[in-house]
């Protein structure tokens, strides 16, 4: 199985700062690789698929890059209502799916 | 626009069965894969597995193989998805989930049911 390992696995940063988290796969999954952001009793929602596609609606301060196995997301200027817990799934190995262990945002 | 409704929180004893549904509403609910993902209090997530609601295939993680069915019933456009021999690590919030793609699995995630608690104690 595929395992994902996203880090930090929390993170405490100021308004307007440019937050970077990262995920990497244990094997070559090319760009198939999502994320979410879960806000605290509510479901997750899509924000970049592909590995780098922003998903319609979301803010264009948020961003992803990457393929192979090693991934970033990014938020170029964090805003109050980014707090929320973030994570990556990746899509290639089936039949599992399989998600990162979840980045907790917060702020400083 | 795009909906599901899941169904409300069960409370079940050890060994016993829970079924959990998935109304879907605002597409042609044939034409696109249900996943289901679960996560735990304080936990990450962890899907489950996925089905096609045209075919009625599925595909489960070999963790569940033998203890979860996913069926749908396409008269009422409503996914379920039913845990057996339930243990009380199987306690957790349960989200059905539309794939994003037409007819072919895409594996991503684009719509979100509100979640399901399912409370697994004696």
């Amino acid at each position: 199985d595929i395992q994902m390992t996203q880090s930090p696995s929390s993170l405490s940063a100021s308004v307007g700062d440019r937050v970077t988290i990262t995920c990497q796969a244990s094997q070559d999954i090319s760009n198939y690789l999502n994320w979410y952001q879960q806000k605290p009793g509510k479901a997750p929602k899509l924000l970049i698929y592909d590995a780098s596609n922003l998903e319609t609606g979301v803010p264009s301060r948020f961003s992803g890059s990457g393929s192979g196995t090693d991934f970033t997301f990014t938020i170029s200027s964090l805003q109050p209502e980014d707090i929320a817990t973030y994570y990556c799934q990746q899509y290639d190995n089936l039949p599992l799916y399989t998600f990162g262990q979840g980045t907790k945002l917060e702020i400083k | 626009q795009v909906q599901l409704v899941q169904s409300g929180a069960e409370v079940k004893k050890p060994g016993a069965s829970v079924k959990v549904s998935c109304k879907a509403s605002g597409y042609t609910f044939t034409g696109y894969y249900m996943h289901w993902v679960r996560q735990a209090p304080g936990q990450g997530l962890e899907w489950m597995g996925w089905i096609n609601p045209n075919s009625g295939g599925t595909n489960y993680a070999q963790k569940f193989q033998g203890r979860v069915t996913m069926t749908r019933d396409t008269s009422i456009s409503t996914a379920y998805m039913e845990l057996s021999r339930l243990r009380s690590d199987d306690t957790a919030v349960y989200y059905c989930a539309r794939d994003l793609g037409y007819v072919a699995v895409a594996g991503t995630l684009g719509y979100w049911g509100q979640g399901t608690l399912v409370t697994v104690s004696s």
